[in-house]
């Protein structure tokens, strides 16, 4: 069941510098998509979301694209710095669905 | 910041035991669930809960497994007869209502089956 990859599962990004995560799925059902930060030990915590109404969600320094005729969404951190080194999951649910699908993850690492 | 509160953090059984995991959601929150993260794979969705039934399962979420919330703050999941491959990470989350799409997860339970 691949409904939501993330096909980079490492992403290393200078500090300072825009990381882009990229995510694909295959559901065209999804109508809401999230995404989730996860440091080693604890549990993903939510970052930031996109309803499929829209096609870019802004909440500081965290930027969601969605692009629903590719079925591709984006995740862009600018400027990127040192604590956002995290795995980052792409989930993605539809309305009357309750369960959120994941993505594999990337893991993200800012070089100081 | 309210959080969800997983115990025991990491848990050790041997198979074939009975195991149950604990969860305190956040106090004002009504729908609950469970997900596990077997090491190397995505995280995925076993069973929400809300109204003190369960209202949507997986097909991971078989006769072996089963959630209760015994009283107004803990919600468990009850794994009846571990396999091998029942060893996992087991997140419980927690949310207000279903349009409030950013669950709250907890710090999840290791479960290793030995």
């Amino acid at each position: 069941d691949q409904q939501v990859k993330q096909n980079s599962p490492s992403l290393s990004v200078q500090e300072g510098r825009i990381s882009i995560l990229n995510c694909d799925y295959t559901n065209s059902m999804f109508d809401y998509f999230l995404w989730y930060k996860k440091y080693p030990a604890e549990g993903p915590t939510f970052l930031i979301s996109i309803s499929s109404i829209k096609d870019k969600n802004e909440d500081g320094r965290f930027t969601v694209f969605l692009n629903k005729s590719a079925k591709h969404l984006s995740l862009h951190i600018v400027p990127s710095q040192p604590g956002d080194s995290a795995v980052y999951f792409c989930a993605a649910m539809y309305f009357g669905n309750e369960k959120l699908t994941f993505g594999t993850g990337t893991r993200l690492t800012i070089i100081p | 910041e309210p959080e969800v509160t997983q115990t025991p953090s990491h848990q050790v059984t041997q198979m074939g035991q009975e195991v149950i995991l604990r969860c305190v959601p956040i106090s004002n929150h009504l729908y609950f669930y469970w997900y596990r993260q077997i090491l190397g794979q995505k995280v995925e969705f076993l069973v929400s809960f809300y109204n003190n039934e369960i209202s949507e399962k997986s097909e991971i979420f078989d006769d072996q497994f089963s959630v209760e919330r015994p009283d107004g703050s803990n919600f468990t999941l009850k794994i009846r007869s571990t396999k091998l491959e029942d060893s996992a990470m087991y997140f419980c989350a927690s949310s207000r209502d279903k349009t409030n799409y950013g669950y709250t997860f907890g710090s999840g339970t290791r479960l290793t089956v030995v």
